[in-house]
């Protein structure tokens, strides 16, 4: 099984560009969201989705939208990049049911630097 | 809200000894608990949960975990640490408001020495 998906895995921005961080999950799962990680801050949840066409904003939205037009996927976009935004980025998901209910899956990183 | 804290930033502990990799909780109602690790440069890896039942929960790679209710605290152990396992490890707890998503402790980094 392929799990959470992420693309790309590393990328380099400059101030004003946009860009969409692609993400999906063949596990049919709900629940997905994306979190960024800095030093010492541990994971902060940007936007998360209950399931196609709802979603919500989470700690720390501004300068980034999302979508979820299908279950298996939902994208990252990044409106006019900033230097701040420079991190690692983890897309995850989630379902209920089942022995790996509750359980959360994370991909494996994008790791988006800004200049 | 719920939170998570690791109120330590690195643990040290030699090859072969037990480790603990401590975690404290805060949260309203019952809690639905969970340890990752990440290696440097990788994506974060499901040791264990709890949810409900026994309050010593086993997981991956000979991890475990002890919920404590009184004391709430959700702390990770191993009765014998390997080189192996030094790595990255947060203590999450699930946020029911916020779509079932993760609310993260700041990350305990775990360094084993041969």
């Amino acid at each position: 099984n392929a799990g959470v998906t992420q693309t790309p895995k590393f990328q380099v921005l400059k101030t004003g560009q946009s860009m969409t961080l692609q993400c999906a999950q063949d596990m049919n799962h709900e629940y997905m969201s994306w979190y960024r990680q800095d030093p010492g801050m541990g994971l902060r949840l940007i936007h998360y989705s209950v399931g196609a066409g709802i979603t919500d904003q989470g700690e720390v939205p501004n300068g980034y939208n999302v979508s979820r037009s299908t279950t298996e996927d939902f994208p990252l976009r990044l409106l006019s990049a900033a230097p701040s935004q420079t991190s690692v980025y983890f897309c995850a998901s989630s379902g209920t049911g089942g022995a790996s209910g509750n359980t959360i899956y994370f991909g494996e990183g994008s790791w988006l630097t800004v200049v | 809200a719920q939170s998570v804290a690791q109120p330590e930033d690195q643990v040290n502990v030699a090859e072969g000894n037990p480790l603990t990799v401590k975690c404290t909780y805060s949260v309203s109602g019952n809690p639905y608990l969970f340890w990752y690790v990440q290696y440097p440069n990788r994506g974060l890896q499901f040791l264990l949960k709890y949810i409900t039942g026994d309050n010593l929960v086993k997981g991956s790679y000979g991890f475990e975990a002890e919920f404590n209710k009184s004391q709430t605290s959700f702390h990770l152990k191993k009765p014998s640490a390997l080189v192996s396992d030094s790595a990255l490890y947060f203590c999450a707890v699930r946020d029911l408001n916020s779509g079932y998503a993760l609310n993260f402790g700041k990350g305990t980094s775990l360094l084993v020495t041969p």
